[in-house]
């Protein structure tokens, strides 16, 4: 089980808005810079926000990420059938030495 | 652009080695480390550890500490991925991916390496 935690599956109809939540605690979360990662189902994991709330080039602004305290968010508006994937958070624990990564949340596009 | 391209598909009896190699373009193979990262079937991601470019300096993940080695080829501008010891809980996808630091974020990553661990 992971040390981050999100909810497995969200769901939410097409042009809606979806919010993805991960969970830490002050050794990951709370102190060090969360990105989030997009995972289309036969393919390799692609960034989509880093240092907390930082979109690379490429990334369309429906894709938002934010952090607080020990928790960090990421939101999707204007939901598209190709953002149906697997979403995971990452980040670095301090007191582990490692990096880790959330569980994963499924997104369907109803 | 960017690219980082991983070597084929192995399959492995328990107790063997496996090695698996990312080779970079598109940008300065010494300004960056490398990451691998490995998903099992059906699971999500586990971080394995990063290596430094510049200088060959490592974290590795506590679970893999003591049969594993991240190495780089900088005349090449290539990273490997040495697991040893398998079993079959290491059959999965190894992916690398470019790094700026052992704490940073990870992009773009190679297309993935399934490795299979079966007697």
């Amino acid at each position: 089980q992971s040390v981050l935690t999100h909810p497995p599956s969200v769901s939410a109809a097409p042009g809606q808005k979806v919010t993805i939540s991960c969970y830490g605690s002050t050794s990951n979360i709370g102190n060090n810079y969360v990105s989030w990662y997009q995972q289309i189902p036969g393919t390799a994991p692609k960034l989509l926000i880093y240092d907390n709330n930082q979109r690379p080039a490429g990334i369309p602004d429906r894709f938002s990420g934010s952090k607080s305290g020990t928790s960090a968010t990421l939101d999707i508006t204007g939901l598209q059938t190709g953002d149906e994937a697997d979403y995971y958070c990452g980040t670095w624990d301090s007191i582990l030495n490692t990096a880790m990564f959330g569980g994963g949340t499924k997104v369907t596009v109803l | 652009q960017v690219q980082l391209m991983q070597s084929g598909a192995e399959v492995k009896k328990p107790g063997a080695s496996v090695t698996v190699s990312c080779k970079a373009s598109g940008y300065t193979f010494i300004s960056y480390g490398i990451i691998w990262v490995r998903q099992a079937p059906g699971q999500g991601l586990e971080w394995l550890g990063w290596i430094s470019a510049k200088n060959g300096d490592t974290y590795y993940g506590q679970k893999f500490q003591g049969r594993v080695s991240m190495t780089t080829d900088t005349s090449t501008s290539t990273a490997y991925l040495e697991l040893r010891s398998l079993t079959s809980d290491d059959t999965a996808i190894y992916y690398c991916a470019r790094s700026p630091a052992h704490l940073g974020w990870f992009d773009p990553w190679g297309q993935g390496t399934l490795v299979t661990v079966s007697s």
